[in-house]
Order: structure tokens, then sequence, then C-alpha cells
């Protein structure tokens, strides 16, 4: 494990279901990120969080609803998927004053969505 | 669109010799690069920054930065097996912003 531990590692799930993917930083770190992976296509960023606040929506639809209680956690509540966005879903986190914006990412969840 | 480009690949090379990977880059505001490793399927693992033009080494490998030419590229010698990965580049485009590219897949035969 990096630091960064995300959960489930694999969710299926269908259309209509509500499921969320969290993930959990023990790196004292102050920012999170969601990012989308899809096969043949670039790291997507999705949502930035700095220190508990959005900083960033990447104009994500909002069947994707991210929620961050504190600087450790992180979620993403999913609700009425589309098959075309099963992928896989990586959390990462960056530390304060990271001017460099290195980034630590979890091992991501595999999300199939029938 | 602010954009990282790579080849696909994959890129072949025999045990012991150079890898060159290289990337470019659409936004002249971006200050930072990275590379990043990704096994299949494993999270990308963060191999080295650059910010200066110019060569930084560290071990195995060494990341060049040409701003005038918005290129990237990372050098990896005496390739190993091991090393067989997709290698991601990325360019920070504002504050906490990463572009990343699809990545170069590349496979070093014994």
């Amino acid at each position: 494990e990096t630091g960064v531990t995300q959960t489930p590692r694999h969710l299926v799930m269908g259309m209509t279901n509500k499921k969320s993917l969290k993930c959990e930083q023990h790196l004292g770190h102050n920012a999170m990120y969601w990012y989308k992976q899809s096969a043949k296509k670039p790291l997507e960023l999705m949502f930035v969080y700095n220190f508990k606040e959005q900083t960033e929506n990447n104009s994500v639809p909002s069947r994707f609803s991210p929620e961050c209680p504190n600087s450790s956690h992180l979620f993403l509540h999913l609700h009425t998927l589309q098959p075309e966005d099963s992928a896989l879903y990586l959390c990462a986190s960056r530390p304060e004053g990271s001017g460099a914006n290195v980034l630590t990412f979890g091992a991501g969840s595999r999300l199939t969505v029938l | 669109q602010k954009e990282v480009e790579q080849n696909s690949g994959p890129l072949s090379v025999p045990e012991g010799a150079i890898a060159s990977l290289n990337c470019t880059y659409s936004d002249r505001g971006s200050q930072s690069f990275f590379w990043y490793r990704q096994y299949s399927g494993k999270s990308p693992e963060l191999i080295m920054f650059i910010y200066s033009n110019g060569d930084k080494e560290d071990g195995r490998f060494t990341a060049q930065l040409n701003k005038a030419s918005q290129y990237v590229s990372l050098l990896i010698r005496d390739s190993q097996p091991s090393d067989s990965a997709t290698y991601l580049c990325a360019a920070n485009t504002g504050f906490q912003k990463l572009v990343f590219g699809t990545g170069t897949r590349l496979l070093v035969s014994p």
C-alpha cells in the first residue's frame, strides 16, 4: 500500500444502483484528488479538495458526487451511472506546499457499470 | 484544450539498452513535468519530476526538458525487464492541476 487506501478495489453496479467509493490517506496530506482512468485515454482529473474544500470540479456529471469530510477521507458517491462510466477510479493526495504537485496515488477502484 | 501527447507504443528494447520515452505538451505556461510509472493493474508511482531546462538524473533515469520545444523525455539506461510498464508523462497546467498523457508502454525483453 502506498499510504493511500481505496475501497472497494472492484465494484460492479447496475445503472439504477447507488454506491460509494472511499479513499483514505495516512500521509498527513491536505489535498486529495479523484481521477478517472479509461482504456486508451489519459488520466482525467475529476475533483480536487484542499483542506476539505472543493477547489476543482472538472465539468464532471452530477451523477458523480464527491464528499470530503476531513483532510484524510474522500468519497465518490455514484448514482444512475452509465456503462461508459466503467473505468478505474484513482484517488491521490498531495502535501500542502508541494509546489511540484507530487501526487501519491491509491491502488484504484475498478468500476463496472452494467 | 491543454494536452500532453505521448506515443502509446509499445516501445520494445532489449535488456541493457537505453529506452527513450518522449512527451510533448501544449500549454506554454506549464512549469513542472512529471514521469510516473504504472505497472499493469497497479497505480501510478512517481519516478521523477523536472522544472528546469536541461537534464536531471536519478540513478538509471534521466529526465530532459526543453521548454522552447515544449518537449519532455525520459531516458532509462541499462533497461531491465522489471522496467516493463506504462510510463505516464504529466504537466502542471495550473495550481494543483496535473494533466496526463495517455502513456507509453515499454517492453524490455531479456
